[in-house]
């Protein structure tokens, strides 16, 4: 089945240690999304690539970094989490107008 | 901006209808969606409103009115999966806002 994976579903890190979250899809979308989703809370979105051109959002702190080294993949890199970025972390992808979600990666910063 | 108003919680009994609103405000509309999203998972794609008017499918329907920057989900035969927190989310100049979601809590 064509879908969005994302790992690990639950990611654990320290305050300060370096983390990053995978994403990946085969529905050969050419568009991806990274949201940040902290609970009772609307999905934030943090960027997206449209094929190969990143988009950042204007209030996407600089500690979040992204990569998408092909069509298939998409990274989210935090380089040094702090305990307010402990969060529900979305991506998603789309081809027209519709997003798709993929379950999720939930970070527990310590 | 954007800016999406929804209820935040209601609670409604197996097999009846709920009706859940959200009200807009966005330039450059270009659709609005409802997503479910269970606890702890991520939101699934329910529906898409870009014209005026009713848009059904099974238990699920959706309405919106442009003019009045309002829109509702509707659910049918509601059953305790039902439970859910229910987004709704517009385009507007091509940036896909959410609002915070609806929780609705099906009881026997």
């Amino acid at each position: 089945d064509a879908m969005v994976i994302q790992n690990p579903r639950y990611q654990v890190t320290q305050f300060g240690k370096p983390v990053t979250l995978s994403c990946s899809q085969t529905l050969n979308h050419n568009v991806m999304y990274w949201y940040q989703q902290k609970s009772s809370q609307a999905p934030k979105l943090l960027f997206h690539y449209y094929d190969k051109d990143f988009n950042n959002e204007a209030d996407t702190p600089d500690n979040f970094q992204s990569r998408r080294p092909n069509t298939s993949f998409c990274f989210l890199d935090i380089r040094s989490p702090g305990l307010g970025d402990a969060a529900m972390y979305l991506c998603a992808t789309s081809r027209e107008v519709v997003q798709f979600f993929g379950p999720g990666t939930r970070l527990t910063v310590l | 901006g954007q800016n999406i108003d929804q209820p935040t919680e209601m609670t409604a009994t197996e097999g009846a209808i709920v009706q859940i609103n959200c009200t807009y405000q966005t330039s450059g509309f270009n659709g609005l969606f409802w997503y479910q999203q269970h606890a702890g998972e991520a939101p699934t794609f329910l529906s898409y409103n870009v014209l005026d008017g009713l848009e059904e499918k099974g238990r699920f329907s959706s309405f919106l009115s442009r003019s009045k920057g309002y829109s509702y989900l509707l659910l049918k035969e509601l059953q305790m999966k039902d439970s859910a927190s229910y987004l709704c989310a517009v385009i507007g100049n091509n940036r896909l806002a959410f609002g915070k979601g609806n929780q609705v809590v099906v009881i026997p």
